[in-house]
């Protein structure tokens, strides 16, 4: 079975502009969550989408957003992107959504802001 | 607001010996905890979970402890090797957290051989 694929690996990207992230999870699991990690701060939750709704969100600004297909594959955006916004993007999936279980992560997409 | 937390950045251990990581959280509500092992340019992968109603759990050479009362919890690795090394995060979840899963900021194992 195909893991969690998230596209692009690595990017870099200058103040002001905006990016998509995307991720394909694992055939049968509907629920896609995001996280970013930074140095010292672990993995921040961004948000979690289960059948295309989003069920639950972090603490970000709205400059982040995200969004799920029918296929399940899922997509963040940042918007007008900050210095501070340069992070590792992580990705994971799960057969079901309510926390608890095992989350399966992709390989992340690195964000270099300059 | 760090719902869980682990306050060692990293842990240096002889090849052998045990690894103690340990994890604090702030809310009782919280059901389950799991731990993650990250390496380098990878995804962090599930490693080992527990739930509330549970006291330890075991698999291999890993065991998960968990003090509800002190809410705090602990991975142990016995014994160590070198392909250990790695980051370990901790992770809880539950209603408290609005079922969404919170991640601690990690611990930095080495394992010396």
């Amino acid at each position: 079975k195909a893991g969690v694929t998230q596209t692009p690996r690595y990017l870099i990207k200058t103040r002001g502009q905006q990016v998509t992230l995307s991720c394909s999870p694992i055939s049968g699991h509907r629920s896609v969550s995001w996280y970013q990690q930074t140095p010292g701060q672990g993995l921040q939750f961004l948000f979690e989408y289960f059948s295309e709704t989003q069920r639950n969100k972090g603490n970000f600004p709205g400059r982040f957003s995200g969004r799920q297909f029918s296929n399940s594959r899922s997509e963040m955006n940042v918007s007008t992107l900050e210095l501070g916004d340069s992070a590792l993007y992580l990705c994971a999936s799960s057969p079901r959504t309510g926390g608890g279980g095992e989350l399966f992560f992709g390989e992340g997409s690195r964000l270099t802001v300059l | 607001d760090q719902q869980v937390k682990q306050n060692s950045p990293s842990l240096s251990v002889q090849e052998g010996r045990i690894s103690i990581l340990n994890c604090d959280y702030t809310n009782s509500m919280f059901d389950y905890f799991l731990w993650y092992k990250k390496y380098p340019a990878e995804g962090p992968t599930f490693l080992i979970s527990i739930s509330s109603i549970k006291d330890k759990n075991e698999d291999g050479r890993f065991t998960v402890f968990l003090n509800k009362s002190a809410k705090h919890l602990s991975l142990h690795i016995v014994p160590s090797q070198p392909g250990d090394s790695a980051v370990y995060f901790c992770a809880a979840a539950g209603r408290t957290g609005g079922f969404k899963t919170i991640f601690g900021a990690g611990t930095r194992l080495f394992v010396k051989a």
